[in-house]
């Protein structure tokens, strides 16, 4: 059971546009800065969002961040194929002291 | 560009110490803070902890009385290990770069670098 709560899977056709939401406390979405993260199979996660709505360096404008209260979203439009990948988000907690994940979102295109 | 790389044995025996280090190139491990995350194949991402380049630590609660990390700025790695390890710590290790940014209301934090992880198995 993760501490920020993500859905396990989101599908969509190519060249339309999903959301990926993240649910969390005050703890840790409430009170710090939510990241994000793509995971391709096989390989490591690579960061996508930092400071809730900031682009990584290299990532397309087509990925976006946003946060509210304890959730946080992460928008991705025009969908492509290489998009296909699993999403995880993150933040400190203040009460366990330790970063926390969400369990992870797998995006399929259609 | 810095690289990170992860190296230590892919299999341990269950009650024994699983050790691993994560060697930085292209940069300096000064002035930053290094992680270890782990993923067990198939499922979600968890903090171990990390480390400064000072040799300042922070373990997952849930792990800390199992877990050291150490660094050598001389060598420019840092390391891990797990002691009593059982199957449940069978899983992807990856090492990550802890960036600290100064932010609008406070210090902001996040993992701009991993290494390409390796799998550490236990069994008998």
């Amino acid at each position: 059971q993760s501490v920020l709560t993500q859905p396990p899977s989101v599908s969509e056709a190519p060249r339309q546009r999903v959301t990926i939401s993240c649910s969390g406390s005050r703890s840790n979405i409430g009170n710090n800065a939510v990241n994000w993260y793509q995971q391709v199979p096989g390989k490591a996660p690579k960061l996508l969002i930092y400071y809730d709505d900031l682009k990584s360096s290299g990532v397309s404008d087509r990925f976006s961040g946003s946060k509210s209260g304890t959730s946080a979203s992460l928008a991705i439009r025009g969908l492509r194929s290489e998009d296909e990948a699993d999403y995880y988000c993150s933040a400190w907690d203040d009460i366990l002291n330790t970063w926390v994940f969400g369990g992870g979102t797998k995006l399929t295109v259609l | 560009q810095v690289q990170l790389q992860e190296s230590g044995p892919g299999l341990v025996k269950p009650s024994e110490t699983l050790s691993l280090t994560c060697t930085v190139s292209g940069g300096s491990i000064r002035g930053y803070y290094w992680s270890w995350i782990r993923q067990p194949p198939g499922k979600g991402l968890e903090c171990i902890g990390y480390i400064s380049y000072t040799g300042s630590t922070n373990y997952n609660p849930s792990l800390r009385s199992r877990v050291t990390m150490s660094v050598d700025t001389s060598k420019n790695h840092f390391s891990l290990s797990v002691s009593s390890v059982t199957a449940a710590d069978t899983a992807f290790y990856y090492c990550a770069r802890q960036v600290r940014v100064a932010g609008t209301s406070g210090w902001f934090y996040y993992f701009d670098s991993w290494g390409q992880g390796t799998l550490v198995s236990v069994s008998s």
